[in-house]
């Protein structure tokens, strides 16, 4: 029962640089969603996804991109890392966005850009 | 507009006291309430949700929260605290009536259990 995993765990980019994290679901869930984490802040939500082919703008979006070509996966991409972006990213999915149902999250990638 | 307050960053309560970590909330509709506990280098997991019905809502761990909507709150309790039950917990709400199905999530607590 793998739930959500995300590809990789640690990675340290530098300012400029591009990288692609990776989400994949074997729940079979419509709904996918990245966040961030950082210290006192919560979860802010970056993009969204509600099913195979979409996706959309959450919270704070900019500077990430994201593509859901499969259902169980979904990528977000930074094109040009900034130390702003240091930070750890959680994926989760979800069976619908509509009100009771929970998100299962990854155990996140903590990303550092010097 | 939509909001959540965690108003304590941490709590530290004795091994088999009683815990309460406070959430209070601010929606325009009816909202759906959950709680979520991160471990250390995990990701967070799903605890309990309110939707509707009883105000008690019991979860998992032996964890409980109410739901007191005339004090918009959904405190998080547990009768006897376990060392294992330090972590961080973390209080949501999506407001169904703004038509809006994206989770709102406060700031996060620090829960320390001290044996």
């Amino acid at each position: 029962n793998a739930g959500v995993t995300q590809t990789p765990k640690f990675r340290v980019l530098k300012t400029g640089q591009s990288m692609t994290l990776l989400c994949a679901q074997d729940m079979n869930h419509e709904y996918m969603y990245w966040y961030r984490q950082d210290p006192g802040m919560g979860l802010r939500l970056i993009h969204y996804s509600v099913g195979e082919g979409t996706t959309a703008k959450g919270e704070v979006p900019d500077g990430y991109n994201v593509s859901r070509l499969k259902k169980q996966n979904f990528l977000l991409g930074l094109e040009s890392a900034a130390p702003s972006q240091t930070s750890v990213y959680f994926c989760a999915s979800s069976y619908s966005a509509t009100g009771d149902s929970p998100l299962h999250f990854g155990n996140g990638t903590r990303l550092t850009v010097t | 507009a939509q909001s959540v307050a965690q108003p304590e960053d941490q709590v530290n309560v004795a091994e088999g006291n009683p815990l309460t970590v406070k959430c209070t909330y601010s929606v325009s509709g009816n909202p759906y309430l959950f709680w979520y506990v991160q471990y250390p280098n995990r990701g967070l997991q799903f605890l309990l949700k309110y939707i509707t019905g009883d105000n008690l809502v019991k979860g998992s761990y032996g964890f409980e929260a109410e739901f007191n909507k005339s004090q918009t709150s959904f405190h998080l309790k547990k009768p006897s605290a376990l060392v294992s039950d330090s972590a961080l917990y973390f209080c949501a709400v999506r407001d169904n009536g703004a038509g809006n199905y994206q989770l709102i999530w406060g700031a996060g607590t620090k829960l320390i259990i001290k044996p």
